[in-house]
């Protein structure tokens, strides 16, 4: 079964910063999706970026970023100019490429605070 | 355009009772996933619905818990006698395609459900 695991439950950082939230999964697939999505207190499930684990090329999305490194199955975020609307909870999620009639995996989250 | 609609957005109900969250895809999607979220923790996988078909109920608890899509109106998700363990965040999300999607879903802002 896939497991992913975020070691950060809560971080912090100044506006208009960088900050680097860290993911890590396993799997024995070699072809899969990985997923940030970001949970404001509103509760809406918001999806940040995607990578496809067959791209080597990194995603990004303006300001949001991935560190993609499938040997170490690591899949970090980077999000630069923290703005105070960037506060959240971030989830990292994994899914299958194909034959996947199971859903999203996610990790446990991390509460990302924003200091003015 | 609307997004997912899940309603209630709040539900309390009495140990014993019964809960009924209801999901209105995305206009056009026809695969609906549902998750649950416990204090603290990620979204779990519970089940993955296409109209009028279960396809994968793998994360669903094996009692008093049942979920449906019918041909015709929103999902259903049903908590029979439910008990303070099923106090939860209930997410449903709803994609256009199933295993070939790789943009993950769209999500309703979820049913909060108390049980006192």
């Amino acid at each position: 079964a896939q497991t992913v695991t975020q070691s950060q439950p809560e971080m912090s950082v100044q506006e208009a910063e960088t900050v680097t939230l860290s993911c890590t999964y396993d799997t024995s697939e070699s072809d899969y999706y990985l997923f940030w999505y970001k949970q404001p207190p509103s509760r809406q499930m918001i999806l940040v970026i995607r990578q496809e684990a067959y791209k080597q090329q990194n995603a990004t999305e303006n300001r949001f970023s991935v560190n993609f490194q499938k040997a170490a199955k690591s899949f970090s975020l980077k999000i630069s100019d923290s703005q105070l609307g960037d506060a959240a909870m971030y989830f990292c999620a994994y899914r299958r490429y194909r034959g996947g009639a199971d859903g999203l995996t996610f990790g446990k989250g991390t509460h990302l605070i924003i200091q003015p | 355009n609307a997004g997912v609609m899940q309603n209630p957005r709040h539900l309390v109900r009495r140990r014993g009772q019964e809960a009924r969250l209801r999901c209105s895809p995305v206009k056009g999607h026809s695969h609906v996933y549902w998750y649950r979220q416990l204090p603290e923790e990620g979204l779990k996988f519970m089940v993955y619905l296409q109209k009028e078909n279960i396809i994968d109920e793998s994360g669903m608890p094996k009692e008093r818990f049942s979920a449906e899509f019918p041909k015709e109106g929103p999902s259903i998700l049903r908590i029979q006698q439910v008990v303070r363990g099923d106090s939860a965040a209930y997410f449903c999300a709803s994609s256009a395609s199933g295993t070939l999607s790789s943009y993950g879903y769209t999500f309703g802002s979820g049913t909060r459900l108390t049980v006192v």
